[in-house]
């Protein structure tokens, strides 16, 4: 069965520092990976996503996500942070079969200025 | 382009009663999904719906859990009796596939208390 880990309830970072959002799989075949962010009232928004290709991903508002197979991981990433950026972020996963996406618990960023 | 509609935004009821939400997927969308999500959670599906057909509703408790989509456009979830257990936010999400996989676009949800 595929899942997917979230191991930090939350990330704190300053503004304009770097920031990673940790996300770890595991699936049947090769993995659909993505990020969502979801802020206070609003519904989730998708931010990036994984198929096959380059390994780094770019996606909405600056954010980028990296895929490691050896490692089953898909980390988010942005250089530098701002603090609007400050959200509940969700990796979610699929197999190659076209189920629907299995999401992580969420991560709540926090990005001081 | 309008997005993925739903109501009520907010929904209170008390035990034992029956409570339903509804969803207006995304024009031309013709997967739409159910998801719920208690707090502190990430989205757990419920069922999805290919058109009218529920493809994956392995995750929604039949007992007092139904759905529906006529026309393969609007759907409705529905519980009865609830209880004291599903109260969470109630989201809907439609996509279309696009190449090699599917960009969910979420409502706002429904956010139900059971008292």
């Amino acid at each position: 069965a595929q899942s997917v880990a979230q191991p930090e309830d939350q990330v704190n970072v300053a503004e304009g520092n770097p920031l990673t959002v940790k996300c770890t799989y595991s699936v049947s075949g090769n993995p659909y990976l993505f990020w969502y962010v979801q802020y206070p009232n609003r519904g989730l928004q998708f931010l990036l996503k994984y198929i096959t290709g380059d390994n780094l991903v770019k996606g909405s508002y600056g954010f980028e996500a990296e895929f490691n197979k050896s490692q089953t991981s898909f980390h988010l990433k942005k250089p530098s942070a701002l603090v609007s950026d400050s959200a509940l972020y969700f990796c979610a996963v699929r197999d190659e079969a076209g189920t629907a996406l299995i999401f992580g618990k969420g991560t709540t960023l926090s990005v001081s200025s | 382009e309008a997005g993925v509609v739903q109501s009520p935004r907010y929904k209170i009821i008390e035990k034992k009663q029956p409570v339903a939400f509804w969803c207006n997927p995304i024009s031309g969308h013709n997967t739409l999904y159910w998801y719920r999500q208690n707090l502190g959670q990430g989205p757990e599906l419920l069922i999805r719906y290919e058109n009218e057909e529920a493809v994956d509703d392995s995750q929604l408790p039949k007992d007092r859990f139904s759905a529906e989509r006529l026309k393969g456009v609007d759907s409705t979830l529905k519980i009865q009796p609830a209880e004291l257990g599903d109260s969470a936010v109630y989201l809907c999400a439609s996509s279309a596939r696009d190449r090699g996989g599917e960009k969910l676009f979420f409502g706002s949800g429904t956010q139900l208390s059971v008292l």
